[in-house]
């Protein structure tokens, strides 16, 4: 069974820090990765979307890195700002049997101070 | 798009109640998910369908629940009867292959 992990569970950081967020899973066979952010009494919303056959994506001051083979990702933030303040969680795309799964981490909750 | 719609955004009801949960999924995609989110046990994915059927319902916490997809722009979870610790936010989320998309969510408080 996946398992997915997010560490740290929470992140303080002044304003203008570049941040790295860790997420880490037991089961390499995956389809995707995918990481989400989601502000409080919110929906998710997805950040950035790695395939299997890719290494990383890039969107704007964001950007993911995957490692299959040692069963991680991260997300780096560059030159964080108090918007970027909400939880992030990441989210491993595979199977059981023929059924997909998407498997979510706990999050890390992240606090940009101005 | 307007992306994934559920309805009601809230709902508060007293335990044993039938709660009905609505979701409309993106236009196009294939599969529709339905999530629940506590604080204890972060997202547990319950139920998922493709193409309208049901494919994997092992989450479902018990007989309580229930969950439809009538066509492919419309379904429900269904809890009957409801209890306190169903207490939770319900997401929906679809997606057309191997992306999801997630709705705004449903709170519901079983009192």
């Amino acid at each position: 069974k996946q398992e997915v992990t997010q560490i740290p569970a929470a992140l303080s950081v002044p304003e203008g820090e570049n941040l790295v967020l860790n997420c880490s899973f037991t089961d390499s066979a995956i389809y995707n990765l995918q990481w989400f952010r989601q502000d409080p009494g919110k929906g998710l919303t997805s950040l950035l979307l790695i395939q299997s056959s890719q290494r990383e994506q890039t969107s704007g001051r964001l950007n993911a890195s995957l490692d299959k083979s040692s069963g991680r990702s991260t997300l780096y933030i560059a030159a964080s700002q108090p918007g970027d303040s909400a939880t992030y969680l990441c989210a491993a795309g595979g199977f059981s049997g023929s059924a997909r799964q998407l498997t979510f981490g706990s999050g890390t909750q992240l606090t940009v101070l101005p | 798009d307007a992306g994934v719609i559920q309805s009601p955004r809230h709902e508060v009801t007293e335990m044993g109640q039938e709660v009905t949960l609505r979701c409309k999924p993106i236009s196009g995609h294939d599969y529709l998910f339905w999530y629940r989110q506590t604080m204890m046990r972060g997202l547990e994915l319950l139920i998922y369908f493709n193409n309208n059927v049901p494919i994997d319902d092992s989450g479902m916490p018990e007989d309580r629940f229930s969950a439809k997809m009538p066509n492919a722009s419309f379904s429900t979870l269904k809890i009957q009867p409801s209890e306190p610790r169903d207490s939770a936010v319900y997401f929906c989320a679809s997606s057309p292959n191997t992306e999801a998309f997630f709705g705004q969510g449903t709170r519901l408080t079983v009192v």
